[in-house]
């Protein structure tokens, strides 16, 4: 069974500092991860995609990574914002564990102005 | 189109009662998924469909729970005979699968409370 996790699980910093989110899988056979926001309340908005064939992506002020061989991803934060205040979700989605995704626990991130 | 949409947006029902969930997602996505999140936790896989088929079930969703996307449209889930266990937020999503690439949209959420 797949298992998801994210360190920290909370996080407090101050505005304009750069912050790595850690996310590690069991199982490493992840073809798909996604990078997921969530403000209290409400659903998931999508921030990044890593494809298969791909090692990172950027958006933004956002970049996340995925080291296959080792099932774990980053998402990096640079010069965060008192607005990026939210709960990070990981979700990796493989061949093993179904057609579907498998979440992480979530980061929760407060930026103080 | 505006994106995935969740109605009821809140829910509150005694124990045993039945209530009905609706998705509508975005209107060219093949895939639509239920999903189940409880407080600190990340959502939980329920259930997903490609087009009108139900594909996949979770062990999670017990033979109390039924979703259906009758025409690879909208989607319902169903919960009978609602437990205090049930009570979560209730997450659907939907995407277009392409090439083993694919990006999940999120709806708001429906979430219940069972009294």
């Amino acid at each position: 069974k797949q298992e998801v996790t994210q360190i920290p699980a909370a996080l407090s910093v101050p505005e304009g500092e750069n912050l790595v989110l850690n996310c590690s899988f069991t199982d490493s056979a992840i073809y798909n991860l996604q990078w997921f926001r969530q403000d209290p309340g409400k659903g998931l908005t999508s921030l990044l995609l890593i494809q298969s064939s791909q090692r990172e992506q950027t958006s933004g002020r956002l970049n996340a990574s995925l080291d296959k061989s080792s099932g774990r991803s980053t998402l990096y934060i640079a010069a965060s914002q008192p607005g990026d205040s939210a709960t990070y979700l990981c979700a990796g989605f493989g061949d093993n564990y179904g057609q579907n995704f498998v979440f992480g626990p979530g980061t929760r991130l407060s930026v103080l102005p | 189109d505006t994106g995935v949409s969740q109605d009821p947006r809140h829910k509150i029902t005694k124990r045993g009662q039945n209530v009905t969930f609706r998705c509508d997602p975005i209107s060219e996505h093949n895939r639509l998924y239920w999903y189940r999140q409880t407080l600190g936790q990340g959502p939980e896989f329920l259930t997903y469909f490609q087009n009108e088929a139900q594909l996949e079930k979770s062990r999670l969703l017990s033979d109390r729970f039924s979703a259906e996307r009758p025409k690879g449209s909208f989607s319902t889930l169903e919960i009978q005979r609602t437990e205090q266990g049930d009570s979560a937020m209730y997450l659907c999503a939907s995407s277009f699968m392409s090439l083993r690439a694919e990006t999940q949209y999120f709806g708001p959420g429906t979430r219940l409370l069972v009294l």
